[in-house]
């Protein structure tokens, strides 16, 4: 069965940087798009970042532009976001997520999510 | 870029009856859209796409409809496990903006 398991969260300053990671088992990892979406303590969901299911594309929400970098291995299954000049306003549960086959954007399966906090 | 809002923000429903949930884009989205349901601590989990199309093992009291900037996800009988947090989320462009939400709570 699917699995997704990310790892890398913690309390880091503001203006530090922070990589989380995100084991993927059970499915073709290398055929399928990925993303993170993210969910600040108490509030909505919120997508962060795509990647295409080679690498060779990708996108990003707005506030995180020129910040966050969303890359994968596809021969060790993972995903990766490289979160760099963090603000308290990232502070969140960071969940990575599978592309569906039916369309780029329907997050078909998520992982448990890691928490990064922001704090001084 | 795309604004989605729900309606209502809680719903106050008994076992057994009927929720109706709604989702409005601020312009069409065709049927791109895509329902998810949260529970407490844990992962949203995919209930429908194409606005009417059921994910993989969601039971069929589940039901979607709309198309263009109104959306509607009907539970026909409410059980406890569906007592949840439920999102809407447009894939017709990006970025994939979701819904700010709709609490079910039990009555």
């Amino acid at each position: 069965q699917v699995q997704l398991e990310e790892s890398g969260g913690g309390v880091v300053q503001p203006g530090k940087s922070l990589r989380l990671s995100c084991a993927a088992s059970g499915f073709t990892f290398s055929s399928y798009g990925m993303h993170w979406v993210r969910q600040a303590p108490g509030k909505g969901l919120e997508w962060v970042a795509f990647t295409l299911y080679d690498g060779s594309n990708q996108y990003y929400t707005d506030s995180v532009k020129g910040r966050f970098i969303i890359s994968r291995d596809n021969s060790n299954n993972t995903l990766f976001l490289q979160m760099n000049s963090l603000r308290a306003e990232d502070t969140a549960v960071y969940y990575c997520a599978k592309d569906h086959l039916a369309a780029r954007g329907i997050f078909h399966y998520w992982g448990q999510g890691t928490l990064v906090t922001v704090s001084s | 870029e795309i604004v989605m809002t729900q309606s209502p923000a809680t719903l106050s429903v008994s076992p057994g009856e009927r929720a109706t949930l709604s989702c409005r884009a601020s312009q069409s989205i065709n049927s791109n859209l895509a329902w998810y349901q949260q529970k407490p601590g844990q992962a949203p989990r995919l209930l429908m796409y194409g606005a009417s199309t059921r994910a993989t093992g969601i039971p069929a009291r589940f039901s979607g409809s709309g198309s263009g900037t109104e959306f509607i996800l009907t539970i026909s009988s409410l059980q406890s496990e569906d007592f949840a947090v439920y999102y809407c989320q447009q894939y017709y462009n990006w970025p994939r903006l979701f819904g700010g939400g709709t609490k079910v709570e039990i009555k």
